[in-house]
């Protein structure tokens, strides 16, 4: 299953609303999971299943979408948000979109 | 606390073999799938192989398929993927992850500090 991102840049500003993309090539449910990976760190588990926090993450990462089409919002972007995003699937054998690098 | 450790990273000549290694603790390591992924330079995650929790079934990714073979040794705590006629493209930093809450999942909710693999001559 292929995950297209988009974009897979954009630049921001601190407080902006900031949305991301994921399509997939097939109908995969809620099967989507989203990370957030800084330079030299290893990728951290924001949301899964397309709209669950994960324990830790602030609130203002949201989640949505089912089928195809799926978002990743940061409703007021914080400086330690600056950063790449992927999205994932897990209805099948994994699979990555190519991220989504969030500059200032 | 959850720890993955990896470790076996290193300069490796185009051709040649590696066997990465990832020290689990912190969990019933025996329960989980494990995981591999991967990110070259100025690439996004790659998704490499994955194994049950008991070692009887594998899968691995298109770009690593026929390449790559990934075991564990549950009485060690110990995931590992051998490497063989790696080319530039193998070229990343590897990470292992655990699945969330355990069992088959695919929701990558630990990873290890990564290991880096070098590909040149």
């Amino acid at each position: 299953i292929q995950m297209t991102q988009s974009p897979s840049s954009l630049s921001a500003s601190v407080g902006d609303r900031v949305t991301i993309t994921c399509r997939a090539s097939q109908s995969i449910g809620i099967y989507v999971n989203w990370y957030q990976q800084k330079p030299g760190k290893a990728p951290n588990l924001l949301m899964y299943t397309a709209s669950t926090l994960q324990s830790g993450v602030p609130s203002r990462f949201s989640g949505s979408g089912s089928g195809t089409d799926f978002t990743l919002t940061i409703s007021s972007l914080q400086p330690e948000d600056f950063a790449t995003y992927y999205c994932q699937q897990s209805y099948s054998t994994p699979s990555f979109g190519q991220g989504t690098k969030v500059e200032i | 606390e959850v720890q993955l450790v990896e470790s076996g990273g290193g300069l490796v000549q185009p051709g040649g073999s590696l066997r990465l290694s990832c020290a689990a603790s912190g969990f019933t390591f025996t329960t989980y799938w494990m995981h591999w992924v991967r990110r070259g330079p100025g690439k996004g995650l790659v998704f490499v192989a994955r194994i049950n929790s008991d070692g009887s079934k594998t899968e691995y990714g298109d770009s690593v398929k026929g390449r790559v073979s990934v075991s564990r040794d549950n009485a060690k705590n110990t995931l590992f993927l051998q490497m063989n006629s790696v080319t530039a493209e193998d070229t990343a930093v590897y990470y292992c992850t655990s699945g969330k809450d355990g069992g088959s999942s695919s929701i990558f909710d630990y990873w290890g500090q990564g290991t880096l693999v070098t590909v040149s001559s």
